[in-house]
């Protein structure tokens, strides 16, 4: 069965620090890959999505970016991390082919102090 | 521009109470409608998948629904441990993105 890992749980950094998250699926090949982020009360927005290694897109222009260096692998970073990034990262999977829901990580605390 | 709204955006039932949730969606092509539901702290658990009006899917109490505009999350008789936010989300027509786009949920709270 498929499963997908992501870390670290909770995270806390200091404003201007750098940021990587990393996200990994097991028991597929050639998933798509997402990064959302969830502020408090609301809904999940889609930062940025992939449909094969090194191909990345982009939904909303910010102080993140995202690489895709092995088929299972999907990595959130940031160079400098702003107060305005904290909030909660969920990762998560759909089969490349076909139309089917998406399977969430367990998500990330982020909080920039 | 493709969008899923949710109402009400907190409820509170008595067990035993029966509810339903709303989730309307306007997105160009609908190619599939979800429920997902979140607990605190934790990532979605997909419920359903829904892809044609008309279509229905169960799971214990709760039992999907889905209109040309419209899905409703249906709970009869809940339980205390059905209390998390449900989400709802629609994938459109396109080339490829094949991303969900989401509604900011309901907050379901289940009183003893």
């Amino acid at each position: 069965s498929q499963t997908i890992h992501q870390w670290p749980a909770t995270l806390v950094q200091p404003v201007g620090s750098p940021l990587s998250l990393e996200c990994t699926v097991e028991g597929t090949s050639n998933p798509n890959l997402y990064w959302y982020r969830q502020a408090a009360g609301r809904g999940l927005q889609l930062l940025f999505y992939s449909v094969g290694i090194g191909q990345i897109s982009s939904e909303v222009p910010q102080n993140l970016s995202a690489s895709r260096p092995q088929d299972r692998q999907f990595i959130l970073s940031s160079k400098k991390l702003l107060l305005s990034d904290s909030g909660f990262y969920l990762c998560a999977w759909s089969p490349g082919t076909g139309n089917t829901e998406a399977f969430f990580g367990q998500g990330t605390r982020l909080t920039v102090v | 521009e493709d969008q899923v709204t949710q109402s009400p955006e907190a409820l509170r039932l008595q067990e035993g109470e029966s509810s339903s949730l709303n989730c309307s969606y306007t997105v160009s092509g609908l190619r599939g409608l979800f429920w997902y539901r979140q607990d605190p702290g934790k990532g979605p658990e997909f419920l359903f998948t829904l892809y044609s009006a008309g279509e229905e899917k169960e799971k214990e109490r709760l039992k999907a629904t889905l209109t040309k505009k419209e899905s409703f999350l249906h709970i009869t008789a809940p339980k205390p441990e059905d209390s998390a936010t449900y989400l709802c989300a629609a994938r459109a027509l396109d080339t490829g993105r094949r991303a969900l786009t989401f509604g900011s949920g309901t907050r379901l709270q289940v009183q003893p």
